[in-house]
């Protein structure tokens, strides 16, 4: 089973600010089948990201994913007030898919 | 418009069974598999499984063998899960995800809450 570590555990920033997600795999992730996903409060997750670098329809172009390997990164450029929330990233190259264990992305 | 549209919140004791439901509209519901995931109070998301709405075919992380089973239903467009043994543990809400081959978890249903409790 791969094992994904999210870091940090929660990142505090300011609207207007940069936020960099990472996540790690403890194998290679096949065929960068990495997502991401968004999750608020009392909703469901939304898939912001697949295939490590596609985003999802719908969804900003302030978003954007890249990574390979064991190694990927989520980059929001200018953080809007609706993009605090908790993201996960998700490995679905091999069974079973497994979830980090999230970031939580919290205003400053 | 495509969705999934999850059957309501359950309570339930503990040793007892759930069945949760699952119902697919606006895409043709055989060409994904829909996978199941389990979010417990405050915590992260974990995978429960897989099931093939082509073929049936299932596959379940080891954690949950033998305990869960999912099923689907192509005449109504309908996936369930069925967890037993219930445990206070289990009590989450549970979500139905749309999952193609080789793709990510595009499309998810509600949730529904289901609570373990004596």
């Amino acid at each position: 089973e791969i094992v994904l570590t999210q870091s940090p555990g929660t990142l505090s920033l300011s609207p207007g600010e940069r936020a960099t997600l990472s996540c790690r795999a403890s194998q290679s992730v096949s065929s960068s089948y990495l997502a991401w996903y968004q999750q608020k409060p009392g909703q469901a997750p939304r898939l912001l990201i697949y295939g490590a670098s596609s985003r999802a329809t719908g969804i900003p172009d302030r978003f954007s994913g890249s990574g390979s390997g064991t190694d990927f990164t989520l980059t929001i450029s200018r953080l809007e007030p609706e993009d605090f929330a908790v993201y996960y990233c998700q490995q679905y190259g091999s069974s079973p898919n497994t979830f980090g264990q999230g970031t939580k992305l919290e205003i400053k | 418009q495509v969705q999934l549209v999850q059957s309501g919140a359950e309570v339930k004791k503990p040793g007892a069974s759930v069945k949760v439901s699952c119902k697919a509209s606006g895409y043709t519901f055989t060409t994904y598999g829909i996978s199941w995931v389990r979010q417990a109070p405050g915590q992260g998301l974990e995978l429960m499984g897989w099931i093939s709405a082509y073929n049936g075919d299932t596959n379940y992380p080891q954690k949950f063998q033998g305990r869960v089973t999912m099923t689907t239903d192509t005449s109504t467009t309908t996936a369930y899960m069925e967890l037993r043994s219930l445990r206070s543990d289990d009590t989450a809400v549970y979500y139905c995800a749309r999952k193609g081959t080789g793709r990510a978890f595009d499309i998810w249903g509600q949730g529904t809450m289901v609570t373990v409790s004596s």
